[in-house]
């Protein structure tokens, strides 16, 4: 099973900045990596796949890069409605497998 | 407009079974990988089982296997998850997703969770 390591555990960013979050692989899941969002309550939203392709209504303020075990989600001019839980997930082997989450939390 | 809707959670002792019913609109369901994802209480997410397009092809996660068994139906638009043997441990919302090729999810239900006690 591959291990999703997502760091930091929580990040504090103040609105109007740029935060960004890192995913790591235990081994290679070349580009085959998402990126979810998840709010308290709600279900995952998916806004990154493919490691850098923005999911459809998905703002180009989030940005995803990276490939084989290191991956970046960035989120610039931070707005309110982005704090929130992030997850990675790979899906170049079975079982898919997620990050632990990095919550985004208003400094 | 795609919906996606879980139903069939509860209350259920350890060693006890449960169906969960997933039904789906807004897109081509018989074209679609669905898959179930989970999350225990204040945890991350797990997930649990996909199933192909016509329903041949089934895959779980070891924690689940040989207890948990995926079925669906293309004329209904929907698919269930029959949990048998429940543990504490598969305590969780269970999520309902569509996903590409069973890779990752772009539409969600909103869960429905599922509490295994005695």
């Amino acid at each position: 099973e591959i291990v999703m390591t997502q760091s930091p555990d929580t990040l504090s960013v103040s609105p109007g900045e740029r935060a960004t979050l890192s995913c790591r692989a235990s081994q290679s899941v070349s580009s085959k990596l998402a990126w979810y969002q998840q709010k308290p309550g709600q279900a995952p939203r998916l806004l990154i796949y493919a490691a850098s392709t923005r999911a459809t209504g998905i703002p180009a303020r989030f940005s995803g890069s990276g490939s084989g075990t290191e991956f970046t989600l960035t989120i610039n001019t931070l707005q309110s409605e982005d704090f929130a839980v992030y997850y990675c997930q790979q899906y170049n082997n079975w079982p898919r497998t997620f990050g632990q989450g990095t919550k985004l939390e208003i400094k | 407009e795609v919906q996606v809707v879980e139903s069939g959670g509860g209350l259920v002792q350890p060693g006890g079974s449960l169906r969960l019913s997933c039904v789906a609109s807004g897109f081509t369901f018989s074209s679609s990988w669905m898959s179930w994802v989970r999350q225990a209480p204040g945890k991350g997410l797990e997930w649990v089982a996909n199933i192909n397009q016509d329903g041949s092809g089934k895959y779980y996660v070891d924690s689940v296997q040989g207890r948990f068994t995926l079925s669906r139906d293309n004329a209904k638009n929907s698919f269930c998850l029959q949990m048998d043997s429940l543990r504490d441990e598969d305590t969780a919302v269970y999520y309902c997703a569509r996903t590409y090729w069973g890779d990752y999810g772009d539409y969600w239900g909103q869960g429905t969770l599922v509490t295994v006690s005695s």
